[in-house]
């Protein structure tokens, strides 16, 4: 079946501009999250949903990021005023209502601002 | 806070060659324990995922085994081949439900 999807897979943005990025998790998985991945910092978590719950948002790192996830579904990640140390690949992953948990990963948005 | 340790952080083996690809974590009340693979400019593959009450987890070549009460996971890998060449990150799950993850090892697999 079909994977996580992520658009779009590039963006440049010029620097003070806001972005938007997109998922589309696998049918059916309730558990949605995205992460960041940049030189020096690794991968580190910003945002989870789980159904209708309210979200954990411990790991966005300024007011400047947001998430919703509509309908259960899509996700968007948006950046207001981005700023140079904002480029990175944005990964998002989901996971299945039971079981085991395990994290499936979308193809990632490379993320540049000039 | 939870902290992941992967060690080496880089390795180069020849083809045919078994190896051995080290993880550690702070915080041994964990849920599970994932092991993925990242080639250059794409997303993350999971390999295996083994959950906290078990010891190890096999596929194909790869065998990976878990030790809560220690802190510590591997990643083995058998028979090398060129194709193996990656990134291999391993990740912790607690009680939060996201990943932490280590910083990977880039391994490379000579021909």
């Amino acid at each position: 079946g079909a994977g996580v999807s992520q658009s779009p897979s590039n963006k440049v943005t010029e620097k003070g501009k806001d972005v938007e990025l997109r998922c589309d998790p696998i049918s059916g998985h309730t558990a949605l999250y995205w992460y960041r991945q940049s030189l020096g910092q690794g991968l580190e978590f910003l945002i989870y949903f789980q159904g209708n719950s309210a979200p954990d948002k411990s790991g966005l790192p300024s007011d400047r990021f947001s998430a919703e996830r509509t309908g259960g579904s899509v996700s968007t990640l948006t950046i207001q005023r981005t700023q140079q140390e904002d480029s990175a690949v944005y990964l998002c992953a989901s996971s299945p209502p039971s079981g085991s948990d395990e994290q499936y990963f979308g193809p990632g948005t490379r993320l540049t601002v000039t | 806070k939870q902290e992941v340790t992967q060690i080496p952080a880089a390795l180069s083996v020849p083809e045919g060659e078994n190896l051995v690809l080290n993880c550690s974590f702070t915080d041994s009340a964990i849920y599970n324990l994932q092991w993925f693979r990242q080639d250059p400019g794409k997303g993350l593959t999971s390999l295996l995922l083994i959950q906290s009450s078990q010891r190890e987890q096999t596929s194909g070549r790869l065998n990976a085994s878990l030790d809560k009460s220690s802190g510590r996971s591997t990643l083995y890998i058998a028979a090398s081949q060129p194709g193996d060449s990656a990134t291999y990150l391993c990740a912790v799950q607690g009680s939060a439900r996201q990943l932490t993850f280590g910083s990977g090892t880039q391994l490379t697999v000579l021909p």
